[in-house]
């Protein structure tokens, strides 16, 4: 299977919450991370949990990870409009390792 | 502060063509990356440079080549260009040169080039 696993389309409705998962094959990683990326736009760090977390929790972004079976989650609480991206876990640990990603649309 | 900026933000290129790409990494960063993404996939992996020497490299043809200057920005130079290397191409700068196993990597907005 590929090294990072993510749904590719995510809907939900503006104030609802948002979960994103992605499990991955690499479990070298220190650190796991999330990143946004708008339409011609790079990549925004969004958090990072270090590998012993379980869960680490900043402002709306509440990151989840299941290290024995190498599932990372992100939730967007309270899901804006200009929550609407793409997504992405990273895991790595001399390169980052990427999916495609998940597009979240966010409907008013 | 500035983030990681990058040049040209946009480039058209023919086949057979060279093309070098710049990237001037956050103010006291010494390690700059370089990712290549596709149109609907996720970045991958092509170098990573600290303190000016080759930290790693993903599995990417010798026509990529890239080098970091004394002040650590970088350059990307692709050879003999191929239809396939169309893509977004982003750098991204950290402060430890074994990032991101130890420090996250924050990206630029990347140079968008078309090979026709």
């Amino acid at each position: 299977g590929e090294d990072v696993e993510q749904s590719l389309f995510l809907s939900v409705r503006e104030g609802d919450s948002s979960v994103i998962n992605c499990t991955y094959t690499d479990s070298s990683s220190t650190y796991l991370y999330w990143y946004k990326q708008e339409p011609g736009a790079g990549l925004q760090l969004l958090t990072y949990i270090f590998s012993n977390m379980d869960m680490k929790q900043d402002q709306r972004l509440t990151v989840l990870l299941n290290k024995k079976d190498k599932h990372l989650s992100l939730r967007i609480a309270d899901t804006q409009t200009g929550d609407s991206a793409i997504y992405f876990c990273g895991p790595g640990r001399r390169a980052l390792t990427f999916g495609s990603g998940t597009r979240l649309q966010v409907q008013p | 502060d500035a983030g990681v900026t990058q040049s040209p933000t946009h480039l058209i290129k023919t086949r057979g063509q060279h093309v070098t790409l710049r990237c001037s990494p956050i103010s006291g960063h010494k390690s700059v990356s370089w990712y290549q993404q596709v149109l609907g996939q996720g970045p991958q992996f092509i170098f990573q440079y600290y303190e000016k020497e080759e930290r790693g490299r993903g599995n990417f043809p010798d026509r990529f080549s890239a080098r970091q200057f004394p002040n650590y920005s970088s350059e990307l130079n692709v050879n003999a260009l191929l239809l396939g290397d169309s893509a977004l191409y982003l750098c991204a700068s950290s402060a430890s040169g074994t990032a991101p196993y130890n420090s996250p990597l924050h990206f630029g907005n990347g140079t968008r080039l078309t090979v026709t």
